[in-house]
């Protein structure tokens, strides 16, 4: 089955500076890559997902890039602010009827002031 | 939409109780997903349902869990008899396809003493 590892686990930057997360999946079918944020005591939220199909996506501050032969992907959040703080999530799929999200480890990322 | 509804949020319960936690999906969400969160594991997928139909509860942890859909707007997780071990989170999520966005609820926290 699908195996996702993440890291680090903890992050800190300087706030105005970027962050990067990275991670790496184990099925080279997953074709689907979401990112959640979990802010403290909340439910996780998507923040942004990209498929196979494409290399990099970016949305405003946040960006995610895939590299499809090493399997791997990150997140790219730039001029980070204080409510960027909370722990951020991977996961991968593909697409089936008995497809499902695996989840990696998580990263606490502080923004520090 | 209302989103996601689980109840109850928080439950508090003596070891050897039973536990019943519940979901509705998102209207028109054919996927639903139960997850358990705890520090030292993260997210888990413990069982997930497509159209009503268990698909994989290979991450059930043991005979003492059960989950049940017996329809499109409701589903239930069941501990019994519970244990202290079983202090977690518990999130159920919903999603029209297997790889599209999961919509989380506000999850249930479950403490057993």
């Amino acid at each position: 089955g699908e195996n996702v590892e993440q890291h680090p686990s903890t992050l800190s930057v300087q706030e105005g500076d970027s962050a990067v997360i990275k991670c790496t999946y184990s099925d080279s079918a997953s074709n689907y890559f979401p990112w959640y944020k979990q802010e403290l005591g909340k439910r996780p939220q998507l923040i942004i997902d990209i498929r196979s199909n494409v290399g990099e996506k970016k949305d405003q501050r946040i960006a995610v890039t895939l590299n499809k032969t090493a399997k791997h992907f990150s997140l790219h959040i730039t001029e980070t602010q204080p409510e960027d703080s909370a722990v951020y999530f991977c996961a991968a799929s593909r697409y089936s009827s008995a497809s499902k999200i695996i989840f990696g480890s998580g990263t606490r990322l502080s923004i520090r002031p | 939409d209302a989103g996601v509804i689980q109840s109850p949020r928080h439950e508090v319960t003596e070891m050897g109780q039973e536990v019943t936690l519940r979901c509705k999906p998102i209207s028109g969400h054919d996927y639903l997903f139960w997850y358990r969160q705890t520090m030292m594991r993260g997210l888990e997928l413990l069982i997930y349902f497509n159209n009503n139909v268990p698909i994989d509860d290979s991450g059930m942890p043991e005979d003492r869990f059960s989950a049940k859909m017996p329809n499109a707007s409701f589903s239930t997780l069941k501990i019994q008899p519970s244990e202290p071990r079983d202090s977690a989170v518990y999130f159920c999520a919903s999603s029209t396809t297997g790889d599209s966005p999961l919509h989380f609820g506000n999850g249930t926290r479950l403490t057993v003493t």
